[in-house]
C-alpha cells in the first residue's frame, strides 16, 4: 500500500510571511504524480499544485512552489506571501498509474493577520 | 476547466433506508471516477474506483454490498449507501479526471443517518 505522511498536524504563519508544509511518501513505483490540495472550511477540494515524478524541475504556481526530492521521497509545499485566504487544510496526495489518489493526514494551516 | 458536480450536498436519512449520491462530470467524459470518505478533521479515504461499464473496484475493508457503485455512463457515477446506519454518517466526496486533464473533486455530500 502507498503511504503518504504529513508530520505537521497544525501550522500557523503570519500574513505575508512564508511557510513550508512537509510531506513524505513511500512507494516502489517509478512513475507517479504528486499533488497538494487545499480544503477550506467549505470542504471543496482545490488543486494547488502538481508534480510529475519524471520531471526534475520543481513545479511552481504563483505563490506556491514545491521542493521535490525523489530519492528522499519528499514533496514539500512552500507558500510565499501568505494570505488570509490560504487558511485551510492542506493535503499531500500521491497518485500512481492506476489513477488512484492516496492522501496524507493533512496539515491545518492558519494565517494570522 | 474540468467540473465535477456532486448531489446532494447534504442528506439526512433514517436508519435502515438507502440513499443515493450522484457524481457528474459536466464538461468532460470520465471513464473512471473515485469515491472517498472523510471523517471530521481527518484525511480522505479512498473507498472505491468506479469504472464505466464494469464493476467498481473496492478498497480493502470497504463493504461492496453496503456501498453500491454504478457507473452507467461516461458522465455519471452513483454511490448508494444501502441499509444505512448511524456509523455510515460521514462526508463523501467523488473525483474524476486523468493525468493529462487534471483531477477535480465534487463539493462533497454530508450524510447524516438518524
Amino acid at each position: 500500500a502507498q503511504t503518504v505522511t504529513q508530520s505537521q498536524p497544525e501550522m500557523s504563519v503570519q500574513e505575508a510571511e512564508t511557510v513550508t508544509l512537509s510531506c513524505t511518501y513511500d512507494t516502489s513505483e517509478n512513475n507517479y504524480y504528486l499533488f497538494w490540495y487545499k480544503q477550506p472550511p467549505s470542504r471543496q477540494m482545490i488543486l494547488v499544485i502538481r508534480q510529475e515524478a519524471y520531471k526534475q524541475q520543481n513545479a511552481t504556481e504563483n505563490r506556491f512552489s514545491v521542493n521535490f526530492q525523489k530519492a528522499a521521497k519528499s514533496f514539500s509545499l512552500k507558500i510565499s506571501d501568505s494570505q488570509l485566504g490560504d487558511t485551510a487544510m492542506y493535503f499531500c496526495a500521491f497518485m500512481k498509474t492506476r489513477n488512484q489518489f492516496y492522501f496524507g493526514t493533512g496539515t491545518s494551516l492558519t494565517v494570522i493577520p | 476547466g474540468a467540473v465535477v458536480s456532486q448531489h446532494p450536498s447534504r442528506v439526512i436519512c433514517k436508519s435502515g433506508t438507502s440513499v443515493k449520491i450522484e457524481c457528474r462530470s459536466l464538461d468532460f467524459q470520465a471513464t473512471t471516477m473515485f469515491w472517498y470518505r472523510q471523517f471530521p478533521k481527518k484525511s480522505l479515504m479512498l473507498m472505491a474506483t468506479s469504472n464505466e461499464g464494469s464493476k467498481a473496484t473496492y478498497e480493502q475493508g470497504v463493504e461492496k454490498d453496503k456501498f453500491l457503485i454504478n457507473h452507467a455512463s461516461l458522465t455519471l457515477s452513483t454511490l448508494t449507501v444501502t441499509s444505512a446506519h448511524p456509523e455510515d454518517s460521514s462526508f463523501y466526496i467523488c473525483s474524476a479526471g486523468d493525468s493529462n486533464y487534471g483531477y477535480t473533486f465534487g463539493s462533497g455530500t454530508r450524510l447524516t443517518v438518524v
